[in-house]
Parts: structure tokens; sequence; C-alpha cells
């Protein structure tokens, strides 16, 4: 297993256009999570999936903004109608699940977007 | 919202010294803290993962330190190499509420180390 895989590492857009970001997990971890991070800040939660369902989406997430995870296995973010304000790192981790918070992310390296 | 906070926001340090920063998180309904280290171009990577007050783990150089009645954990490096240069994150998972299932970050602490 390679790790954590995002693509595309970079992304430039202009504003009103549609974007999706790829993210494939480590194959035996259920749990998926999207973050964002821009400058100077420490990643945001975005939403999380265990296998197939989507368990949290972040009250901050607008509706422009959707995620899946079909079959359990790999993770599309999309952003609709890109503003300016959504140029940011786009995070996805993957982990085990069970009833613990001491099981770690696996992060990917990002997909950095930029919005013109 | 959780709060996690983390100081200094930067550092730098010349090769050679030891430093160390902090982590403030809620003190109630704590599950884990966790300490990842993201270095530029590259994916944050976990250092340690911390569930009981009073732990200590140690990786190298390395070591974190948890109190989780008063809500905070150090990280200290000891002697400071340029390869540790990063930025240090500390996150927190709660045991409930609607933070639950989910770590919450602090900003991070860039580190800088100087030859």
């Amino acid at each position: 297993d390679t790790g954590v895989s995002q693509d595309p590492r970079h992304k430039i857009t202009k504003r009103g256009q549609n974007v999706t970001f790829r993210c494939d997990p480590i194959s035996e971890h259920n749990r998926l999570y999207w973050y964002r991070q821009t400058l100077g800040q420490g990643p945001e939660f975005l939403t999380y999936f265990q296998n197939e369902a989507q368990l949290e989406k972040s009250r901050l997430l607008s509706d422009r903004f959707s995620a899946e995870r079909p079959k359990g296995s790999f993770s599309t973010l999309e952003i609709q109608r890109t503003e300016q304000g959504d140029s940011a790192m786009y995070l996805c981790a993957s982990s085990l699940a069970g009833y613990s918070g001491a099981n770690v992310l696996t992060f990917g390296a990002g997909s950095r977007l930029t919005v013109l | 919202i959780l709060n996690v906070e983390q100081s200094p926001q930067s550092l730098h340090v010349q090769e050679g010294d030891s430093t160390n920063f902090t982590c403030s998180f809620p003190s109630s309904n704590f599950y884990a803290l966790h300490w990842y280290r993201w270095e530029t171009a590259k994916s944050p990577e976990a250092l340690f993962v911390m569930t009981l007050n009073g732990d200590e783990k140690k990786k190298g150089r390395i070591s974190a330190t948890l109190n989780t009645k008063e809500g905070y954990s150090y990280l200290y490096i000891k002697g400071s190499q340029p390869e540790d240069s990063a930025t240090y994150l500390c996150a927190f998972f709660n045991a409930g509420g609607t933070s639950y299932g989910k770590l919450t970050f602090g900003q991070g602490t860039i580190l800088t180390v100087h030859p």
C-alpha cells in the first residue's frame, strides 16, 4: 500500500468553475476525513465517512461543497461555483475506525486549490 | 466549537538548541491528544497519540507530555537539527458532544532550525 493518494496536487481555476478532488485512502482504513487548511491556520474539519456513510459534515461548509465515498473506497470532494475564499489546501486522511480517538490519521499530501 | 490553541505560532532556533511548545485544549470530555509533524511539500505525519493523564511519549530526540486535568500538552525537541524544521500540529479528540468522531486541530507551531 502506498499510503493516501490525492489528485490533483494543484488546481488553478477561475471563479465560478466547478472542481473535483479525489482521495484514495489506505485500503484497510474504513474512516476517511476531509480537512481544509489555509495560511496560518491548522487543518479545519470538513466532513468524514465511515465506509460509504457520510457521518458528519461541518456546519461551516456551504451547500456548494459535496463529498462522496461510493462503495467505501475512494472519495471525491466537489466544489461548485468556486469563490476566491475557497483557495486552500484540501487534505484527505484515513484511519481505522472503532471507538478510539487513539487511531492515528494517515494524511495525503493535499490538493492545493487556487481560485482566480 | 472546541478551541485548541498552540503557542508560540512560530519559533526560530539554532542547531543544537533544545526547544518546546505548548498545546492547550478543553479539559472536559477528553479522549486523546495527537501530535503531527508537517514538513513543507509533504504529508502531515503522526508523532504521538496520548490518552492518559501523565502520559509521556518519546521518539528519538522528540518527546511529549500530557496533562488532561489542566488541558495542556508539551512537545520537546532536544538538540534541534535543521531537518526538524516543520509545522507541528496538535489535535484533540473529544469523547462526546458535537465534535465526537473527529480531530480538532490547533493552528500549529512553525519551527525553523538554523544551521
